[in-house]
Order: C-alpha cells, then sequence, then structure tokens
C-alpha cells in the first residue's frame, strides 16, 4: 500500500463548479499536511496546510480526519486558472521532516 | 530573497557520464532534500539532510550521492548515468515542521 493515496483524475470541470479531492494516508503517526499545486513541468507550491480543525482560504477548505487518516481539498467557484495537478502531502514520523507525496490528482477547468 | 536555486535546469548526459546537480538554499534551513519526478508521477525522495555533515538515503537513492558540507549548499552526484535515471529532479529545503521550498528543477535526459 502506498504511503499516501490519490485519485489521478484528471477532474474535468467548468467554470465556478465545486470539485472535492480527497487523499488518503497510511501511517497514523503522520504530523503534518500540506495541499501543494503542481503546473505542468514546474516545481510544487504550497497551497495550504491543513489543520485538525479544517481551514479555509478564500475559495479553498481542506479537512483533516485523523481518525480516518483522510485529508480532503475543496475547490468552490472554479477559475481556470486553478487547472494544475494537486499534491497531497503528508509528513514523514521521524526527526527528518522529510515530505511524502501522493502521485497528484490533475485538475482542468474548462470555461 | 532567491530562496532555492538549483543547476543546471536542463541537462542532456550519454550513459556512463557523471555530473553533478547543484542545490543552494538562503533561508538558513536544516533539512534539504532531493527528490526525482518521473512523468506523470509523484516525487520520489532520493536522498536528505537534517544539517550540515548529516546526510542520509531515501526512498530510491541508488545510482545517487550527496554530501553537505554547508548549510546551504546540497549537491546531488550521478555517478554512471544510466536512461532510468531519466527524470526532474527538485530540491527542497525546510525549516523543520514548516512549509518546504522548492527549486525550479533540473531536467535530465540520459541517451
Amino acid at each position: 500500500r502506498k504511503e499516501v493515496e490519490q485519485d489521478p483524475g484528471p477532474f474535468n470541470v467548468p467554470e465556478g463548479a465545486t470539485v472535492a479531492f480527497n487523499c488518503t494516508y497510511s501511517n497514523s503517526a503522520s504530523q503534518s499536511f500540506f495541499w501543494y499545486r503542481q503546473d505542468c513541468r514546474k516545481e510544487p507550491k504550497l497551497l495550504m496546510s491543513v489543520y485538525s480543525s479544517g481551514n479555509e482560504d478564500g475559495r479553498f477548505t481542506a479537512q483533516l480526519n485523523r481518525a480516518s487518516q483522510y485529508i480532503s481539498l475543496l475547490i468552490r467557484d472554479s477559475k481556470l486558472s486553478d487547472s494544475a495537478t494537486y499534491l497531497c502531502v503528508v509528513t514523514g514520523t521521524d526527526s527528518s521532516y522529510k515530505l511524502i507525496f501522493g502521485s497528484g490528482t490533475r485538475l482542468l477547468v474548462r470555461p | 530573497n532567491a530562496g532555492v536555486t538549483q543547476t543546471p535546469k536542463f541537462r542532456i548526459l550519454k550513459i556512463g557520464q557523471s555530473m553533478t546537480l547543484q542545490c543552494t538554499q538562503d533561508m538558513n534551513h536544516n533539512y534539504m532534500y532531493w527528490y526525482r519526478q518521473d512523468p506523470g508521477m509523484g516525487l520520489k525522495l532520493i536522498y536528505y539532510s537534517v544539517g550540515a555533515g548529516i546526510t542520509d538515503k531515501g526512498e530510491v537513492p541508488n545510482g545517487y550521492n550527496v554530501s553537505r558540507s554547508t548549510t546551504e549548499d546540497f549537491p546531488l552526484r550521478l555517478e554512471l548515468a544510466a536512461p532510468s535515471q531519466t527524470s526532474v529532479y527538485f530540491c527542497a529545503s525546510r525549516d523543520s515542521v514548516a512549509e518546504a521550498f522548492f527549486g525550479q528543477g533540473t531536467r535530465l535526459t540520459v541517451v
């Protein structure tokens, strides 16, 4: 079983749609959780951290369910510029703080 | 503030050649990482370092070596390049549990 699993997509949605991505992780001791965005052939960039209480940043909402080892990302009112790959990222449980990446979910927002 | 700088951006190697991918960060981060990303896949950890003088293997270390003589620099060495090492290489740094910052990547082709 992969340490971090995501649906690869692609999710093809019209502008203005709401879309949700899910992610599961295998190590219950994981401590930090993130969503990164990666544009084609570019480096990953932090979209948002994910906190146990859930958090929102504009059109983006992230949720963490530690009991189910599940992370979600909700994007409301999708824009063309949201088209990218969204990477679910979990920090390892040792002192190296290494990031463990899911394979990413591709989002295509059409006009 | 330059962040994480990688050089070169592109390189074509012949089978059996060697090269060093350079990575420098100016944020005084202790933790640095090398990842590779194959097409359509997530990032896989090659090597990491938790501070100057300390390095350790990640998930896919075979065929690579690293050194960390200073806090700023974390070069990745490829010895005897093979076609399987054709990939995009990303260097990242972070300050323990905070956001990780990535370089722009090195696109390597081995022919």
